[in-house]
């Protein structure tokens, strides 16, 4: 298994302001992955974070509005950029222990954003 | 395009009841089905994966192909099963197959 913790738990943002979310894993993996999770709806995959190249984006995300970094293989973040209301969500931080993502996620905390 | 459906949102039963949670999918390719679930202020976790053929915490959950369906089911509640239960689906093989798709959730109470 792995631990996953995110910084921060929660935040409560200003509209026009960007946030940077943290994922740390205790153990090296492949993959990480970050979702959104809005007011009573289930998880949509953003992007799947790759070390040492740039993020695979869902449709309908971007790299403009959520710039991903993956400096090495236990650490990841997400900037929510240039906030609106409609960012308001929980973002969660996964990761996989195998090199194909049809093994079990392990899942961090979630970071519940709330922008005003 | 994936797709997965939990028709309820809400389940309710009482303590020692059979308890069955419903999930259909849509995918063209061979799909891996997953269960996970969020107990109170905890983390979402894995249940339980078609592909183990497990019994957790006395839960099971077959893949019925024909029907593209992946229920969830429990012979006898326990009030510590109360949780949001998530159905979700991956495509086997790997590369752009991985992703993982989500249902809606349902949440089960379970009365004493």
């Amino acid at each position: 298994s792995a631990v996953i913790s995110q910084k921060p738990s929660r935040d409560i943002c200003q509209r026009g302001t960007s946030l940077t979310i943290q994922c740390q894993v205790d153990s090296q993996v492949t993959m990480m992955f970050w979702y959104r999770q809005q007011p009573g709806q289930s998880l949509t995959l953003i992007a799947t974070a790759n070390q040492g190249s740039e993020a695979t984006y869902e449709s309908g995300f971007v790299i403009d509005k959520f710039p991903i970094s993956r400096p090495n293989l236990t650490f990841s973040t997400l900037t929510v950029s240039n906030m609106s209301p409609e960012d308001s969500s929980i973002y969660l931080c996964s990761v996989s222990l195998s090199r194909t993502s049809t093994d079990t996620q392990y899942f961090g905390p979630g970071t519940r954003l709330t922008v005003l | 395009a994936q797709r997965v459906t939990q028709p309820e949102k809400l389940l309710s039963v009482f303590k020692g009841a059979p308890v069955e949670l419903k999930c259909n999918y849509s995918y063209s390719g061979s799909p891996e089905l997953f269960w996970y679930v969020q107990y109170s202020r905890q983390r979402l976790q894995l249940l339980l994966r078609h592909i183990s053929r497990e019994s957790i915490k006395g839960f099971t959950a077959d893949l019925n192909k024909g029907e593209t369906s992946f229920h969830l089911k429990k012979p006898f509640a326990q009030e510590e099963d109360s949780a949001m239960y998530y159905c979700a689906l991956s495509g086997m093989g790997g590369g752009s197959n991985y992703k993982l798709t989500f249902g809606k959730g349902t949440l089960l109470t379970v009365n004493p």
